[in-house]
């Protein structure tokens, strides 16, 4: 089986920089994605990691440690837009089917 | 038009009742899931096809069916509804062809909230 975890609930102010992690147990890893969900919608693609190191997308970044089982997702310059719940999936080999996390919610506050 | 369609948006529906969410999609991808999602749980997937021919159960199969009528449609069903499957479900569907890729990620319809009373 798989375990995701990372934080429920974060704040932060906007302008400023957050970082949400996320670890995970897994055999047979084959990539890892972020997603955002604003409330009451579908997750929208972020990012998506194989290979350890950092992914740069405009103000969103991540990272992947595939030795420590750990990712992050790094906003800058936060906005109020940014509010939202932003889930973690990984991917095993043999099929892609994504597991998720729980989901880490964002709140931006000026 | 949306890459993927689920209908209805909201329903609410009598305990016992049958009731079916349909998904349809214009992606031409032929990997298909249904995903439940419930405050604190996260998303959990109920059941996937990679093809038309393919059917697989997730880690929450029981009290659901599904169909996969054609490569753009996967209908989710629910037999006997009961209070407990109220929640908001998703369909998603990707590309086997993605390899290594950001393509193996998933595309979500705009999900059904479904209420069972």
């Amino acid at each position: 089986g798989q375990n995701i975890d990372q934080p429920t609930e974060m704040t932060a102010t906007e302008g400023a920089i957050v970082q949400i992690n996320c670890t995970y147990q897994t055999s047979g890893f084959n990539g890892l994605f972020w997603y955002q969900q604003h409330a009451g919608e579908a997750p929208t693609f972020l990012s998506y990691n194989v290979l350890d190191g950092l992914e740069e997308k405009g103000r969103f970044s991540s990272f992947l440690s595939r030795s420590k089982g750990y990712s992050y997702l790094l906003l800058k310059e936060l906005q109020m837009k940014d509010s939202a719940s932003y889930l973690c999936a990984v991917s095993v080999r043999g099929g892609n089917k994504l597991t998720f996390g729980t989901g880490t919610q964002l709140k931006v506050e000026l | 038009d949306a890459d993927v369609t689920q209908t209805p948006r909201n329903r609410i529906t009598k305990t016992g009742k049958r009731i079916m969410l349909e998904c349809s999609q214009t992606k031409g991808h032929d990997r298909m899931y249904w995903y439940r999602q419930d405050p604190g749980l996260g998303l959990r997937l109920i059941y996937y096809s990679f093809d038309v021919k393919d059917i697989n159960k997730g880690e929450i199969s029981d009290g659901y069916s599904v169909s996969r009528q054609a490569q753009a449609k996967f209908s989710l069903s629910l037999e006997s509804a009961i209070p407990n499957q109220t929640a908001l479900y998703f369909c998603a569907t990707s590309d086997r062809t993605g390899g290594h890729t950001a393509n193996y990620g998933y595309t979500f319809g705009s999900g059904t909230r479904l209420t069972v009373v």
